[in-house]
C-alpha cells in the first residue's frame, strides 16, 4: 500500500497567519491527492481534489499544490473557522484509498 | 439537499454481527460510486470498503476483507455495510461517503458529501 505522511502532525498559529502543511507519498501518486477539514465531532469535508483543484463553496485562502510524491496544503491567511484537522489522501492506487495521519491546527 | 443518513451502529459483542445502513437524498444515488470510512477513538480516516454504483464491483481494506460486505439497493436509495465477526479493533465511528463525480474514473476522485457516522462500539 501506498503510505501517506503529513508534517507536521500538528501546529499552533495566529489568526491571520499563514499555514502551511505537507504531504508525503511513499511513491509517486501523480496529482491523486485530495485534502479533507474535519472539525471536533463532525464528518471529514472536502476542501481540494486532484491536488490543486478547490471545490466548490471553499474559500479561497486554501490552496493546494504538488504532483509526484510531494503536495502542500496551503491556508493564506488563518480564520477561527480553520480550527480543525487535516487530511491528505491518495487515490492513485484506487480503489486503495489511504489517508494520511493528520495535522492538527491549533490556536497559539 | 444532498445528504447522507447513517444507522445502525451501537454495542456489539466480539465475534458478533451487525449491519450498518446509509440513506442518501437530494442526488441520483444509482449513479454513484459509494464508500465506507471508519475512524477510531482519537485516530485518523481508514478507508474500508468501495461499491460502484452498479454493485458489479466491490473491494475492501485487508483489515476487513472476508468479514465485511458491502452492498446497497438503489430501489431504496440506501448503502449498507454488513459487519461479521467482530473485533475489538473494529471500535470506530463509521462514515458513508459519495464520491464527488460519476463515470469510470470517478474512482480517482474524493468524497464531497459525508454522512454524519454512526458508532459501532466492540465490547464485552
Amino acid at each position: 500500500d501506498i503510505q501517506m505522511t503529513q508534517s507536521p502532525s500538528s501546529l499552533s498559529a495566529s489568526i491571520g497567519d499563514r499555514v502551511t502543511i505537507t504531504c508525503r507519498a511513499s511513491q509517486s501518486i501523480n496529482s491523486y491527492l485530495n485534502w479533507y477539514q474535519q472539525r471536533p465531532g463532525k464528518a471529514p469535508k472536502l476542501l481540494i481534489q486532484a491536488a490543486s483543484s478547490l471545490q466548490s463553496g471553499v474559500p479561497s485562502r486554501f490552496s493546494g499544490s504538488g504532483s509526484g510524491t510531494d503536495f502542500t496544503l496551503t491556508i493564506s491567511s488563518l480564520q477561527p473557522e480553520d480550527f480543525a484537522i487535516y487530511y491528505c489522501q491518495q487515490t492513485y492506487n484506487t480503489p486503495r484509498s489511504t489517508f494520511g495521519q493528520g495535522t492538527k491546527v491549533e490556536i497559539k | 439537499q444532498v445528504q447522507l443518513v447513517e444507522s445502525g451502529g451501537g454495542v456489539v459483542q466480539p465475534g458478533r454481527s451487525t449491519r450498518l445502513s446509509c440513506v442518501a437524498s437530494g442526488f441520483p444515488f444509482s449513479s454513484y460510486i459509494m464508500h465506507w470510512v471508519r475512524q477510531s477513538p482519537g485516530t485518523g480516516l481508514e478507508w474500508v470498503a468501495v461499491i460502484s454504483s452498479d454493485e458489479s464491483y466491490k473491494h475492501y481494506a485487508d483489515s476487513v476483507k472476508g468479514r465485511f460486505t458491502i452492498s446497497r439497493d438503489n430501489s431504496k436509495n440506501t448503502l449498507y455495510l454488513q459487519m461479521n465477526s467482530l473485533r475489538v479493533e473494529d471500535t470506530a465511528v463509521y462514515y458513508c461517503a459519495r464520491v464527488s463525480s460519476i463515470g469510470t474514473m470517478a474512482y480517482y476522485y474524493g468524497m464531497d458529501v459525508w454522512g454524519q457516522g454512526t458508532t459501532v462500539t466492540v465490547s464485552s
